[in-house]
């Protein structure tokens, strides 16, 4: 089945340490993307990537980090610089860089900090 | 700043009812502006409108775009419990190539039987 793919549903990390969140697509799509949603406040941005080997920051993009080094992945570190981690990712992808594509989202991840 | 702000936060109706949904939108270069159902997990895509006054309309549910007066409508006749869910809206803005979103804050409707 085609889709987007987000590891672990669950994540639970202690204070101080670094967390690293799974996204994979398997729909040829060139553009990922990163959010976090947090109760009230929509979805924001935290990292995009229109292209493998590149990505640019989005709306808060501090304390986290990532890299697109296969088309197919985009992984989200979330590091102990984040000061309130505790949320909700979602991961997006869409078919083209180049218009204004739909973007499809993957099931998403939920993030404690103990 | 950009932003886009929708209302109500959240509605309560009866199976049946029909309502509105409303997103009213302030950015730079807007593109296309977004309808999304997010029930538990992922958001699943509605609708994409990019031109003023052409109703988009699937099943119940129906979507039209004032880009003269900055806002959208997502309208759902004869709801069911099904469609009890969070109802977010987001604008595709910028000048670049970069396909970015600006979500509201949704509104969560809640269908009683």
């Amino acid at each position: 089945d085609g889709g987007i793919t987000q590891s672990p549903k669950y994540l639970f990390r202690k204070e101080g340490q670094n967390v690293t969140l799974s996204c994979e697509q398997n729909l040829n799509h060139d553009a990922m993307y990163w959010y976090r949603q947090d109760p009230g406040q929509g979805l924001r941005l935290i990292y995009y990537s229109q292209i493998v080997n590149d990505f640019q920051k989005g709306d808060i993009a501090e304390g986290y980090s990532v890299s697109r080094e296969k088309k197919e992945s985009f992984p989200l570190t979330v590091t102990s610089a984040q000061k309130n981690p505790t949320a909700f990712y979602l991961c997006a992808s869409s078919i083209n860089r180049k218009v204004a594509d739909t973007q499809y989202f993957g099931p998403g991840t939920r993030l404690t900090v103990l | 700043e950009d932003k886009v702000v929708q209302s109500p936060l959240s509605l309560v109706v009866h199976e049946g009812d029909t309502v509105t949904l409303n997103c009213s939108y302030e950015v730079t270069n807007f593109r296309s502006l977004l309808w999304y159902k997010q029930e538990k997990k992922a958001p699943t895509f509605l609708f994409m409108l990019t031109s003023s006054g052409i109703e988009k309309k699937s099943g119940r549910l129906s979507s039209i775009l004032d880009k003269k007066e900055l806002f959208s409508i997502l309208n759902i006749t004869a709801t069911q419990t099904g469609d009890s869910a969070v109802y977010l809206c987001a604008v595709i803005h910028g000048s670049s190539n970069t396909g970015k979103l600006i979500f509201g804050q949704g509104t969560t409707l809640q269908v009683k039987p």
